[in-house]
């Protein structure tokens, strides 16, 4: 089993809907988790992170963690063509180091 | 502008070259990482230095070296590369283990 699972997609979704992206993880001892956004050929920019249970939220984007089912999602609320791009979801396994997912590439089309 | 400059953005060299990739974060953090992302592969951590003392060397084969003289600059170190090692080289910088990670625009490498 992958420490870091997402679904490659691509994910489509129309101009103005909600995107939502998942995550799940191996590890129950995890205690930190991010959200990347990954444009073709460039670096990976920190979009959310989340330590708790729930729903943390930051303008369009919503974070939400469940770590008694171990997932993470992020919610994209009227999505934009901008947000075209790989989603990386990332998880910290143990002290220092920080798993990676194989990302989620999402498709926003006008 | 990300707070975290890598050098050279791009490079390419012969399998007997030696070189060096250079990493400098302007945000006052303790932890340096490196990362290795090749296509259709989830990026790899490489090495990871909190304080300057190498905290993570995740098998990384011996022709990769890093050295870290302080805590804002961290060098990767290459001699002797194989064509498999042509990627994307990312650093990386964070106040602490759990808090996020910032990267630079990284270094695309490519051997012949």
């Amino acid at each position: 089993q992958k420490e870091v699972e997402q679904n490659s997609g691509p994910l489509s979704v129309p101009e103005g809907a909600i995107a939502s992206l998942n995550c799940t993880y191996s590890d129950r001892g995890s205690q930190s988790f991010f959200w990347y956004r990954q444009y073709s050929g460039k670096s990976p920019e920190l979009i959310m992170f989340i330590y708790s249970n729930g729903d943390k939220e930051d303008g369009r984007f919503t974070a939400q963690l469940n770590k008694a089912s171990q997932y993470v999602s992020l919610l994209i609320r009227d999505s934009q063509p901008s947000d075209s791009a790989t989603y990386l979801c990332a998880v910290n396994i143990n002290t220092d180091k920080l798993i990676f997912g194989t990302g989620t590439r999402l498709q926003v089309f006008p | 502008e990300t707070g975290v400059t890598q050098t050279p953005r791009h490079l390419v060299m012969g399998m007997t070259n030696k070189k060096s990739l250079k990493c400098e974060q302007h945000l006052g953090h303790n932890a340096m990482y490196w990362y290795k992302q090749s296509a259709k592969k989830p990026l790899e951590l490489m090495f990871v230095y909190s304080l300057e003392e190498r905290v993570e060397n995740n098998s990384v084969p011996s022709r990769f070296s890093p050295e870290c003289p302080n805590s804002s600059h961290l060098f990767l170190h290459l001699h002797t590369l194989q064509p498999e090692d042509s990627a994307l080289y990312l650093c990386a910088s964070s106040q602490d283990w759990n808090q996020p990670q910032h990267f630079g625009d990284g270094t695309r490498l490519s051997i012949l």
